[in-house]
């Protein structure tokens, strides 16, 4: 089945350091999102990106679906950036499911 | 804005008792999935409708675990007998084509 891999596993940053997390996907996939999960466990929409790029805000995400991978870029990170990162991607692994990177965490210093 | 709707928000209980969840979609939305999320780790699907029809559950653990959407619209996800493995974070999410939205989740303790 289709394997993700995100990286790094774990991320520590000052207040208005800017960082870029990485997911990378072994087969081809029909979409991604990347999501936000909160200190609550809450998964946040970050961003559907199946393919290009998107902005929103202080965030952007790139994916280059036929290498198989996709960025998230956080710039000026604020301390409510902290939480855990996902990607998810949609795609055929034994049938067509949903399947979840492993995350990383992040933690923002003030 | 419209968003997914879970219950209860927190629940323990003990092994060998039976646990139900509850999801209630945004409305309009045809997909409805349950992920199973224990700590440290991504969530992991456990079942998908469309409408009232499952359309994945290769991850159910059959024997202790049950789904269903009757009306297409809201859904109950139920363990019996509950196991100490089974203490995680349970998530709802909806869609209307393939983004995904996700609810509050439930956060299961099973003592």
């Amino acid at each position: 089945g289709i394997q993700v891999e995100q990286s790094p596993p774990d991320l520590i940053l000052q207040e208005g350091a800017n960082s870029t997390l990485r997911c990378n996907f072994s087969d081809s996939v029909n979409n991604l999102q990347w999501f936000h999960q909160n200190p609550w466990g809450q998964l946040i929409n970050l961003f559907y990106i199946p393919s290009g790029t998107k902005q929103n805000g202080r965030l952007s995400a790139t994916t280059v679906a036929t290498e198989r991978y996709s960025l998230l870029y956080i710039s000026s990170s604020q301390t409510t950036d902290s939480g855990v990162y996902f990607c998810a991607v949609y795609g055929n692994t034994g049938g067509f499911k949903t399947i979840f990177g492993a995350g990383t965490r992040l933690f923002v210093k003030a | 804005e419209a968003e997914v709707a879970q219950s209860p928000r927190y629940k323990i209980t003990e092994k060998s008792q039976a646990v139900a969840f509850w999801c209630d979609p945004i409305s309009g939305h045809a997909t409805l999935y349950w992920y199973r999320q224990i700590l440290g780790q991504g969530p992991e699907l456990l079942v998908q409708f469309q409408d009232e029809s499952v359309v994945d559950d290769s991850q159910l653990p059959k024997d202790r675990f049950s789904a269903e959407r009757l009306k297409g619209v809201d859904s109950t996800l139920k363990i019996q007998p509950a196991e100490l493995g089974d203490s995680a974070m349970y998530l709802c999410a909806s869609s209307k084509s393939y983004e995904q939205y996700f609810g509050p989740g439930t956060r299961l303790t099973v003592t």
